[in-house]
């Protein structure tokens, strides 16, 4: 089975703070995804990786940024955390062979900041 | 730009009603589609998934999806639900060409009391 884990599943920062949100998986997959969740709002994308060192930008990558340093871990970055930066955040991975075409989700960090 | 429209927000059955979430994508092309779930507490996983050949696709946990093409919906199904269907359901398409990519509706919460 596929496991994406996320380093942590409840996260409390201050306003102004430098947060990581860290993602890593085990299956060799090329892709990974970073999604905030809010209710109301379904699930959206704000990077992605399709390899190591290359990023693109999503939906909504303001205030974000991201780092692919090695292919099995995908870090979120909060230069600067504000509170409308609370959210469900979501990593997820997906394998580029045929007919691996599924993303796989982590259990999710849910980012709360004062 | 792809859209995805999840018309109905919160779902209240009973055991055993049938259940018919709707989804409906802007895209005309090529689509691939997915469904996935979301049970208190878990990761997001998928549930099935449709990219081509019988438009009536049969998932896990007995639903089922049926692509109309012509209706540019994609909608899920299940005709005798369970207490622990409870979950939130998401529609996803792809964007477009790019499989990368997966545009979200904003969820169906379903509750299910016995």
């Amino acid at each position: 089975d596929v496991k994406v884990t996320q380093s942590s599943r409840y996260l409390v920062k201050r306003t102004g703070e430098k947060v990581f949100l860290e993602c890593v998986q085990d299956m060799d997959h090329e892709n990974m995804f970073w999604y905030r969740q809010d209710p109301g709002l379904g699930l959206r994308l704000i990077y992605f990786s399709y390899d190591v060192k290359m990023k693109e930008k999503g939906d909504i990558p303001e205030g974000y940024s991201v780092s692919r340093e090695k292919k099995e871990r995908f870090s979120l970055i909060l230069e600067s955390a504000s509170t409308n930066q609370t959210s469900m955040y979501l990593c997820a991975s997906r394998g580029i062979l045929a007919g691996a075409d599924t993303q796989y989700f982590g259990p999710g960090t849910r980012l709360t900041v004062l | 730009a792809q859209s995805v429209s999840q018309h109905n927000h919160h779902v209240i059955l009973s055991e055993a009603a049938s259940l018919e979430l709707g989804c409906n994508y802007s895209y005309g092309g090529t689509v691939n589609l997915f469904w996935y779930v979301q049970y208190p507490g878990q990761h997001l996983q998928l549930l099935l998934k449709y990219f081509s050949g019988d438009p009536l696709v049969k998932g896990i946990k007995g639903f089922e999806a049926e692509f109309i093409k012509s209706k540019f919906s994609f909608n899920l199904r299940k005709p005798s639900v369970q207490w622990s269907d409870t979950a939130e359901y998401f529609c996803a398409v792809n964007e477009g060409k790019n499989t990368d990519k997966l545009i979200f509706g904003t969820g169906t919460r379903l509750q299910v009391f016995p």
